[in-house]
């Protein structure tokens, strides 16, 4: 499994953007990068992912560097509902998904 | 999600007891996962089935066991529980194809005193 890091805590304001960055240094070329969300009290749910292009849905946007060894979770304008752990997780296929210890997102009001 | 229904949602138990933790879910996937999680700590996978007839172990499997019962159920069981296994644990659910998203319960709060 390729390994990830990421920042153990970050604060934003709410409204602002907000930028979560892992590396992946070790991610192989048919590995996706997944971003997934945990919020208090609740299982882990999806956020968006991608392999290289850059990628846009209604929660998020991800921004794939093109050496693959890095990403970024783009939240536009983050709210406290957005307060939360944001995993990156590398992925072969349809193999389960391997946690790491994610970055926990405080948003201030 | 909704989808993915996890009981009890709660329990506390003693060292010793036989649990059995159950999982089911109306989104017709085929492929179903548990997972602990500790205080602080990321997800751990304990055992997954891509269907009804594969059980795979996960990277701690050791005091567990599952039971894949059909489609929609998959059970854990610690079959006599320890203090160290107090933790949360976590269903969840894929589709067969490639990269899609897995589906996560609420989770069970699991006590062993």
């Amino acid at each position: 499994d390729a390994k990830t890091t990421q920042p153990n805590s970050m604060e934003s304001n709410e409204e602002e953007p907000v930028h979560l960055p892992c590396n992946h240094s070790t991610i192989s070329g048919t590995d996706y990068i997944h971003w997934y969300r945990q919020l208090p009290s609740q299982g882990p749910e999806y956020v968006i992912h991608g392999l290289t292009s850059n990628v846009n849905n209604r929660m998020a946007s991800l921004a794939i560097a093109e050496d693959r060894k890095s990403s970024t979770l783009i939240l536009h304008r983050a709210t406290l509902r957005d307060a939360a752990v944001y995993y990156c997780i590398p992925r072969i296929g349809n193999t389960p998904l391997v946690f790491g210890k994610g970055t926990r997102l405080s948003v201030i009001a | 999600d909704a989808d993915v229904t996890q009981t009890p949602r709660n329990r506390i138990t003693k060292t010793g007891k036989r649990i059995m933790l159950e999982c089911s879910q109306t989104k017709g996937h085929d492929r179903m996962y548990w997972y602990r999680q500790d205080p602080g700590l990321g997800l751990r996978l304990i055992y997954y089935s891509f269907d009804v007839k594969d059980i795979n172990k996960g990277e701690i499997s050791d005091g567990y066991s599952v039971s894949r019962q059909a489609q929609a159920k998959f059970s854990l069981s610690l079959e006599s529980a320890i203090p160290n296994q107090t933790a949360l644990y976590f269903c969840a659910t894929s589709d067969l194809s490639s990269n899609q998203p897995q589906h996560f319960g609420d989770g069970t709060r699991l006590s062993i005193l």
